[in-house]
């Protein structure tokens, strides 16, 4: 079965600040992988999709990159603010089956 | 594209009670999936539908979980004699396509608390 992990579990930075996050994945059967933006309370948001292909996608201050055969992700945040506070989380989407499984996400605070 | 759309946002049960979500996918996404998700935990699968068929189900789901997607349009979850240990958000997603380029678009959820 896949299993993703995130780590560091929870990020503390001040504004300003570049930072990466981490994610892992035990089977690189994967068709795609996800990055998402959860607030407290509620659903998750798509940042960014990379297809298992390709090697790094980019969105404004946001890069993710795949190293599909490590089973490695990365999240790059570029000049951090208070506004990207939240839970991260990534999910991958396995070649067996029909189910994306995630990570436990990083919870990211920027301090002003 | 009005997004995905889930009601209850909240919903308060006493233990042992039957209880119902809704979720409207976007229109045109011929796939929808539930997870569930509890604290500082990830979203974890329940169940996935492709239009009104439901293709998959998790095995840790039990026989009180039951989905529908009737006419492939909006899915209802209902949970059969509510436990405690069903307190969760409900979260529902949505997509379009399959494999390499499958977008999930997820619902605000449903935050289920069992008393």
């Amino acid at each position: 079965k896949q299993e993703v992990t995130q780590i560091p579990a929870a990020l503390s930075v001040p504004e300003g600040e570049n930072l990466v996050l981490n994610c892992s994945f035990t089977d690189s059967a994967i068709y795609n992988l996800q990055w998402f933006r959860q607030d407290p309370g509620k659903g998750l948001t798509s940042l960014l999709l990379i297809q298992s292909s390709q090697r790094e996608q980019t969105s404004g201050r946001l890069n993710a990159s795949l190293d599909k055969s490590s089973g490695r992700s990365t999240l790059y945040i570029a000049a951090s603010q208070p506004g990207d506070s939240a839970t991260y989380l990534c999910a991958v989407s396995g070649v067996t089956g029909n189910q994306f499984y995630f990570g436990t996400g990083t919870s990211l605070t920027v301090i002003p | 594209d009005t997004g995905v759309s889930q009601n209850p946002r909240h919903k308060i049960t006493k233990r042992g009670q039957n209880v119902t979500f809704r979720c409207d996918p976007i229109s045109e996404h011929n796939r929808l999936y539930w997870y569930r998700q509890t604290l500082g935990q990830g979203p974890e699968f329940l169940t996935y539908f492709q239009n009104e068929a439901q293709l998959e189900k998790s095995r840790l789901l039990s026989d009180r979980f039951s989905a529908e997607r009737p006419k492939g349009s909006f899915s209802t979850l209902e949970i059969q004699r509510t436990e405690q240990g069903d307190s969760a958000m409900y979260l529902c997603a949505s997509s379009l396509g399959t494999g390499w380029t499958e977008k999930l678009f997820f619902g605000s959820g449903t935050q289920l608390s069992v008393l």
